[in-house]
């Protein structure tokens, strides 16, 4: 079975534009977080989807925000991109609500110039 | 969320157990205690989850005293590939907001 998936794998983008990424949860899993990790720093929770409904939020301003589809794909956009918001954004997919035993994407590294 | 601490690094050789120790003083009555291991530029990948006492898998063991105040993941004969960061998470099955602190970056030397 394949893993979790996330595109693209890295982006350049300029401060003040908007970005969209991508996540496949493993096949069978409804639930997808989306974590930020900063250079040398653990990954932060940023959302939770569980069935396409969002069940959590981490301390992230408004200029992020996320959406789960049907089929329980996911989607992290982040408008105005500011210079800090460079990072590692991971994607997690767990069978169910509970994290104990989440599946990391292998993330996409956002720089902002 | 209850806090943890760890050593922020760690040093090793091949075919030595590492043993990392996390302190979680506030640990409430339902939490679990969760680790996960990070290579660079990789996700998380989980190794263990317990409650109490000592849980142990194909990749590693977890002790977790009587007070649940420490939990020690035990890596039995690291090798070269063992090195990455490693971190402890404390908090209930469905804490949908857990983050990941600093960690623990292990270094195993040949």
């Amino acid at each position: 079975d394949a893993g979790v998936t996330q595109s693209p794998t890295h982006l350049i983008k300029t401060r003040g534009q908007h970005v969209t990424l991508r996540c496949s949860p493993i096949s069978g899993h409804k639930s997808v977080s989306w974590y930020q990790q900063v250079l040398g720093q653990g990954p932060q929770f940023i959302f939770q989807y569980y069935e396409k409904e969002e069940r959590g939020r981490g301390n992230f301003p408004d200029r992020f925000s996320a959406r789960q589809f049907p089929n329980y794909s996911s989607e992290l956009n982040v408008n105005a991109l500011l210079l800090g918001d460079s990072a590692l954004y991971l994607c997690a997919s767990s069978q169910h609500l509970e994290q104990g035993q989440q599946f990391f994407g292998p993330g996409t590294r956002l720089t902002v110039l | 969320l209850a806090k943890t601490t760890q050593p922020i690094s760690m040093d090793s050789y091949e075919g030595q157990e590492v043993n990392i120790t996390c302190s979680h003083n506030n640990i409430a009555t339902n939490d679990y205690i969760t680790w996960y291991q990070q290579f660079p530029s990789q996700g998380p990948r989980f190794i263990i989850q317990g409650y109490k006492t000592k849980v142990t898998n194909e990749v590693a063991s977890l002790f977790i005293p009587a007070d649940r105040k420490s939990s020690t993941l035990s890596l039995p004969r690291v090798s070269l590939s063992d090195t990455a960061v490693y971190y402890c998470l404390v908090g209930l099955p469905d804490d949908y907001k857990l983050s990941f602190g600093a960690g623990t970056t292990v270094t195993v030397r040949a």
